[in-house]
């Protein structure tokens, strides 16, 4: 099983601050990699998938990077709105995982 | 709109057996794999088990492999979980997910329900 290691566990940051959110695989996943964004009381929402295209309707403030072991996603200039937790999945081997998630918090 | 309504959680006894159903309306069913993840209350999500659109394929975590059956049936539009043996650990919000592409399977989850909690408990 590929174990998604995600940091930090808990970000803080001002609104219109820049947020750099991290997520390592345990093994090569390539690009087969996606995030998403989940507010509390909430079901997730598909934000990049193969690990940096935004899926349909997501604001271009986020923006995703990385392959093989490593990737980031980045909030640009962080809205009130995006304040929530986001979660990394890896598609590349049976079965799915999640990373663990990053909280991000208003400072 | 897509739309995913899951039903059938509630309270069990540890050993007990629940099914759970996702409905799903607004776009057409039988061409998305689907899937069904959960989450422990507090905390993160963990994918529970995934089906292509022919129903011919199936998967499942270990954790349920032997224990949870995923299921479909195209002609009622609608997703199935029956989960057995059921175990305190299985306490959880379980949401059904839409593969985000048409005939064929990502594995990326682009439309959820908004979850039915499972309670194992004695």
């Amino acid at each position: 099983e590929i174990v998604m290691t995600q940091s930090p566990g808990t970000l803080s940051v001002s609104p219109g601050e820049r947020a750099t959110l991290s997520c390592r695989a345990s093994q090569s996943v390539s690009n087969n990699l996606a995030w998403y964004q989940q507010k509390p009381g909430q079901a997730p929402r598909l934000l990049i998938y193969d690990a940096s295209t935004r899926a349909t309707g997501i604001p271009a403030r986020f923006s995703g990077s990385g392959s093989g072991t490593d990737f980031t996603l980045t909030i640009s200039s962080l809205q009130s709105e995006d304040f929530a937790v986001y979660y990394c999945q890896q598609y590349n081997n049976w079965p799915l995982t999640f990373g663990g998630g990053t909280k991000v918090e208003i400072k | 709109e897509v739309q995913l309504v899951e039903s059938g959680g509630g309270l069990v006894q540890p050993g007990g057996s629940l099914r759970l159903s996702c409905a799903a309306s607004g776009f057409t069913f039988s061409p998305f794999a689907m899937t069904w993840v959960r989450q422990a209350p507090g905390k993160g999500l963990e994918w529970v088990s995934a089906i292509v659109g022919s129903s011919r394929t199936t998967y499942y975590a270990d954790s349920v492999k032997g224990r949870f059956t995923i299921s479909r049936d195209n002609s009622k539009n609608t997703l199935y979980l029956q989960m057995n043996s059921l175990r305190a650990e299985d306490t959880a919000l379980y949401y059904c997910a839409k593969d985000r592409i048409y005939w064929g399977s990502s594995w990326q989850f682009d439309s959820w329900g908004q979850g039915t909690l499972v309670t194992v408990s004695s």
